[in-house]
Order: C-alpha cells, then structure tokens, then sequence
C-alpha cells in the first residue's frame, strides 16, 4: 500500500507570495492533519480535516488554511508569506484518529 | 508553552547499550501517548504508543514506561544499534483518536559501533 505522498517536496517562494501544498493520504484513510516542524519549534499542529470538513486547528494564523477533497486528498495554502514560516511542512493521514502515518513533508523556503 | 517536555536533547549511546528518553507532561487530561522516530529527510514514523492504563508497554527493543502519578513516560530501547540512529519524539493528545498530537523537542539518538 502506497504511503502518504507530499508534493512537492522542496519549494522557495518569496516574501508576501502564497503557496499551496498538496498530500495525498493512504489509500481508504479519511482523515487528515497537517503540522509544521521547525528547529525552533519543533513539530506544531496546523489542522486537521476528515470527511471534508475541518475537524480540529492548532494555534496558527488564518494565513494558514487547507481544505479536503471528497477523495481525502488534501491541500493546504499559506498566504502572504513571511520568512519566519519556512519549515518542513508535514501531512499525515489516518483511519478514524489513532496512529498518524507521516508523509515526508514539503521543505519551504521564504526568502 | 511546551505541554510536552522531552529530555535529553540529544544522546549517545555505544552499540549494545541502553537508550532512554524521558518526558514530561502537565495536562492531566491527556490519555494517549504515542513515540515517533524520524530520520533525516523522512517524516515522523510512528515506534511504539501507551494508554495511561497501562504502565508498561514493550515491542521488541522497544519499551515505554508509564508513571502516571508523576505525570512522566520514557521510552528504553534495549541493545541498541547503529540503525536506531534518528530523532525521537515523545507526544500526547488529550483524546485518544485526537489528531491534535502535542510534541516534545526531540531528542537525538547517536549510536556508535
């Protein structure tokens, strides 16, 4: 069974652009989450969609949004972008909660 | 403020050895507590997660110990190799099923030969 797939893996955008990532879960999983690692911070909850609708959200600003398609694929956008949001952005995707399996996340890059 | 305090923040250990990583949590409300391994360039993999009902919970080399009256958990890896080389991650969410998965720092392991 394929594991969950992030593209892409690297990206650089510029000050004040908007970006948008995408993840495909595993097969049959419905639900969703996405987090944000940095070295500073360390691995941080973004959201976390199941069945389309957005189920939970960490402490983010509303620059941060995702949404889900009816085939559990995900998508997450981050708007007018700031250097302080480069971090290896994570998806992972689960059955109903328990045992997250991670992608290997899209690099960005804010320059 | 970090509801998961994890420690060391990074750890050597000879081959054959025992590696243990502590954590610590404050939200007595958290019920399931997960351990994840990463390596370089790859995403958290989830190793080994506990339920406060139990103490201990052991899969092969692998063991989490659980003080719930201390509000602390570690994980033991037994014999250790050059492969278990990678970060760890301790975590917990306030229910069990809950994707809101609170995180340690990390800490990183160092096997040498």
């Amino acid at each position: 069974k394929a594991g969950v797939t992030q593209t892409p893996r690297y990206l650089i955008k510029t000050r004040g652009q908007q970006v948008t990532l995408s993840c495909s879960p595993i097969s049959g999983h419905r639900s969703v989450s996405w987090y944000q690692q940095t070295p500073g911070q360390g691995l941080q909850f973004l959201f976390e969609y199941f069945s389309e609708t957005q189920r939970n959200k960490g402490n983010f600003p509303g620059r941060f949004s995702g949404r889900q398609f009816s085939n559990s694929r995900s998508e997450m956008n981050v708007s007018t972008l700031e250097l302080g949001d480069s971090a290896l952005y994570l998806c992972a995707s689960s059955l109903a909660g328990e045992f997250l399996h991670f992608g290997n996340g899209t690099r960005l890059t804010v320059t | 403020q970090q509801q998961v305090k994890q420690s060391p923040q990074s750890l050597i250990v000879q081959k054959g050895g025992i590696s243990i990583i502590n954590c610590a949590y404050e939200n007595t409300a958290f019920d399931y507590f997960p351990w994840y391994q990463q390596f370089p360039g790859k995403g958290p993999a989830l190793l080994i997660a506990i339920r406060p009902d139990v103490s201990e919970k052991k899969e092969g080399r692998f063991t989490i110990s659980f003080n719930k009256s201390a509000k602390q958990f570690s994980l033991h890896i037994m014999d250790s190799q050059p492969g278990d080389s990678a970060t760890y991650f301790c975590a917990a969410s306030i229910q069990t099923g809950a994707n809101n998965l609170f995180f340690g720092t990390g800490t990183r392991l160092t096997v040498i030969p």
